[in-house]
């Protein structure tokens, strides 16, 4: 167990629908970072905030979005779903200025759009 | 850009040992993390490589080299436990983490 939390564990919709991932960093770390991983690909770095503050942007398309909330719970939006949403969405967290600054993944939220 | 390349599969048997291989091309590199993933589970922190040079952790150790942006993971006595993907991810301007797309071992009795 990471420490890392994330809800739902599975979420089933439909296209066109819009869903929202919650994700619960480990006590102590100020950094989340939302990754995408479809069946046989690797994992995608979509966003990452940094105590409340957008931080870094990776191929996160512009109909996803994310927060990150003053007790740095964070949450993924996806909105205007496609069939090729489907996939992982896992949260991490780290402390940020840690060396190594290593990542600890929650247990993912496995989206099926149908 | 960045860039990261290791074998999509590999097969072993049991009590042997294997070497997943890892090259990468980055600016900014600041280390390289080795994860372990199991089939629909999260990753799980294995290695981290800052230095040149080979890290012994248990059964597992992970070698770099900065030079040649190569890096390797080392499993010995495998079990049927460690069939899993595992993945190389290489650190760069401080905390931005690319993942290579890993490495599917499969463990034979």
């Amino acid at each position: 167990d990471s420490g890392v939390t994330q809800t739902p564990k599975h979420l089933i919709t439909a296209t066109g629908q819009r869903v929202t991932l919650r994700c619960s960093p480990r006590s102590g770390d100020l950094s989340v970072y939302w990754y995408q991983q479809s069946l046989d690909q690797g994992l995608q770095f979509l966003i990452q905030y940094y105590n409340g503050e957008e931080r870094a942007k990776g191929n996160i398309l512009e109909r996803f979005s994310a927060q990150q909330f003053p007790d740095l719970h964070s949450e993924l939006n996806l909105s205007s779903l496609e069939l090729g949403d489907s996939a992982l969405y896992f949260c991490a967290s780290s402390v940020a200025g840690a060396d190594p600054d290593t990542q600890y993944f929650g247990p993912g939220t496995r989206l099926t759009v149908l | 850009g960045q860039n990261i390349d290791q074998p999509t599969e590999m097969t072993a048997t049991e009590g042997a040992i294997v070497q997943i291989n890892c090259t990468y091309q980055t600016s900014g590199f600041n280390g390289l993390f080795w994860y372990q993933q199991h089939a629909g589970e999260a990753p799980t922190f294995l290695s981290y490589n800052v230095l040149d040079g080979l890290e012994e952790k248990g059964r597992f150790s992970s070698f770099l080299s900065r030079s040649k942006g190569y890096s390797y993971l080392l499993l010995k006595e495998l079990q049927m436990k460690d069939s899993a993907s595992y993945l190389c991810a290489v650190l760069y301007n401080t905390d931005k983490l690319i993942f290579g797309t890993g490495t599917r071992l499969q463990v034979f009795p």
